[in-house]
């Protein structure tokens, strides 16, 4: 079974600019959730998709955002980027298996601004 | 909120057996996971918690006790490779939902 994809791997936008990163969960996972990793911060949630609904959202600005569609890949969008967009951020697909939670990471799609 | 403290380094001896502790506040606790990350890669999960006691999947183990807000990821016979950053994270329930919150990370050195 393959695993989390993220596209594109490497990015490299300007300040003002937006992005549009890109994650295919594992087959059979309907729950996709969006992090950012920074040396400074460590890892932050940002936001999780179920059924192509939000069902819960990091303490992020609205300059993020992200979606889900009806085959589960999502997509997370950042406008008017910033600087200190720079990150790793990272996919993760989730299941329930005999009332056990298994989530993935995705191998994350490394920003830079500059 | 949620509060989540592990030690940020240790280092131990190839062979060795190492216990990596994360102490935790939140309210809506729904599970304790352990990743492992390996500079400039994702984290891999390792382990997951949601009842106390000891769960183990060859040579790591992870305990929870849920009254104490504690869990510990043991390593035994460590192995160069093991060299990485060790992730805490609390999965919590709040109105909206599941929420995973990640510790900062210990980062292990393997010695020969």
């Amino acid at each position: 079974k393959a695993g989390v994809t993220q596209t594109p791997r490497y990015l490299i936008k300007t300040r003002g600019q937006q992005v549009t990163l890109s994650c295919s969960p594992i087959s059979g996972h309907r729950s996709v959730s969006w992090y950012q990793q920074t040396p400074g911060q460590g890892l932050q949630f940002l936001f999780e998709y179920f059924s192509e609904t939000q069902r819960n959202k990091g303490n992020f600005p609205g300059r993020f955002s992200g979606r889900q569609f009806s085959n589960s890949r999502s997509e997370m969008n950042v406008s008017t980027l910033e600087l200190g967009d720079s990150a790793l951020y990272l996919c993760a697909s989730s299941l329930v298996v005999r009332g056990r939670y298994e989530q993935y990471f995705g191998p994350g799609t490394r920003l830079t601004v500059t | 909120g949620q509060n989540i403290d592990q030690p940020t380094e240790m280092t131990a001896t190839e062979g060795a057996i190492v216990q990596i502790n994360c102490t935790y506040q939140t309210s809506g606790f729904n599970g304790l996971f352990w990743y492992q990350q390996h500079a400039g890669e994702a984290p891999t999960f390792l382990s997951y918690n949601v009842l106390d006691g000891l769960e183990e999947k060859g040579r790591f183990s992870s305990f929870l006790s849920r009254s104490k807000g504690y869990s510990y990821l043991l390593l035994k016979e460590l192995q160069m490779k093991d060299s990485a950053s060790y992730l805490c994270a609390v999965r919590s329930y709040n109105n909206a939902g599941n929420m995973l919150t990640f510790g900062g990370g210990t980062r292990l050195m393997v010695k020969p």
